[in-house]
């Protein structure tokens, strides 16, 4: 079976410092998608980034990047020059894309920027 | 361009009561999720519609409903809501089989509370 483990329920971190948040995932497929997914306090699920198993290059959006390491199955999401507003849940995500009709969640980390 | 709309944003039902949750978009996807998700639990899914006139159970199908309207909209239905059933409701709706549009978009939520 697929799945995705966030290994840190909770973590928090000064304002703009860097944070670096886990996730691994299993699978036997060749062919997916791995998403980090924000939901702050309005519950709004918001993507954050998005990477293709195919390419070898990490993916970056602005402060926030990516380390996916295809051998060992794991994909870290880096945020740097943490902001008040980057705190919220942070949901890792897979999908099959031979079968992309279901998303594959971790149960998501909880991160707190403090002032 | 809204997105993906839900309606209501909160409900109040009694045991054994039912109601519909609306979920419509505007992006033109050929594929709608519903989801719920309570704390610790990540998201589940519940149902998802690959494309208009199909739709197919999740992991948690049990006590729901759901109607594929056309492309545009995809409701949830519970027909004798449960206190179990008390959660948030998340729809979300994705182009299926693009190069590049595996991610899904979020509605903004229903928080459900059944007593």
């Amino acid at each position: 079976a697929q799945t995705v483990t966030q290994s840190q329920p909770e973590m928090s971190v000064q304002e703009a410092e860097t944070v670096t948040l886990s996730c691994t995932y299993d699978t036997s497929e060749n062919n997916y998608y791995l998403f980090w997914y924000k939901q702050p306090p309005s519950r709004q699920m918001i993507l954050v980034i998005r990477q293709e198993a195919y390419k070898q290059q990490n993916a970056t959006e602005n402060r926030f990047s990516v380390n996916f390491q295809k051998a060992a199955k794991s994909f870290s999401l880096k945020i740097s020059d943490s902001q008040l507003g980057d705190t919220a849940m942070y949901f890792c995500a897979f999908i099959d894309a031979g079968n992309n009709r279901k998303l594959i969640w971790g149960l998501g980390t909880s991160l707190a920027v403090n002032p | 361009n809204a997105g993906v709309t839900q309606t209501p944003k909160f409900q109040v039902l009694k045991t054994g009561q039912s109601m519909t949750l609306q979920c419509a978009q505007d992006m033109n996807h050929n594929s709608m999720y519903w989801y719920r998700q309570d704390p610790g639990m990540g998201l589940r899914l519940i149902y998802y519609s690959a494309s208009e006139g199909t739709t197919d159970k999740g992991e948690v199908p049990n006590g729901y409903n759901v109607s594929r309207l056309n492309k545009r909209e995809f409701s949830l239905r519970l027909e004798s809501a449960a206190p179990s059933q008390t959660s948030v409701y998340f729809c979300a709706s994705s182009q299926y089989r693009t190069s590049v549009s595996y991610e899904q978009y979020f509605g903004p939520g229903t928080r459900l509370t059944v007593t």
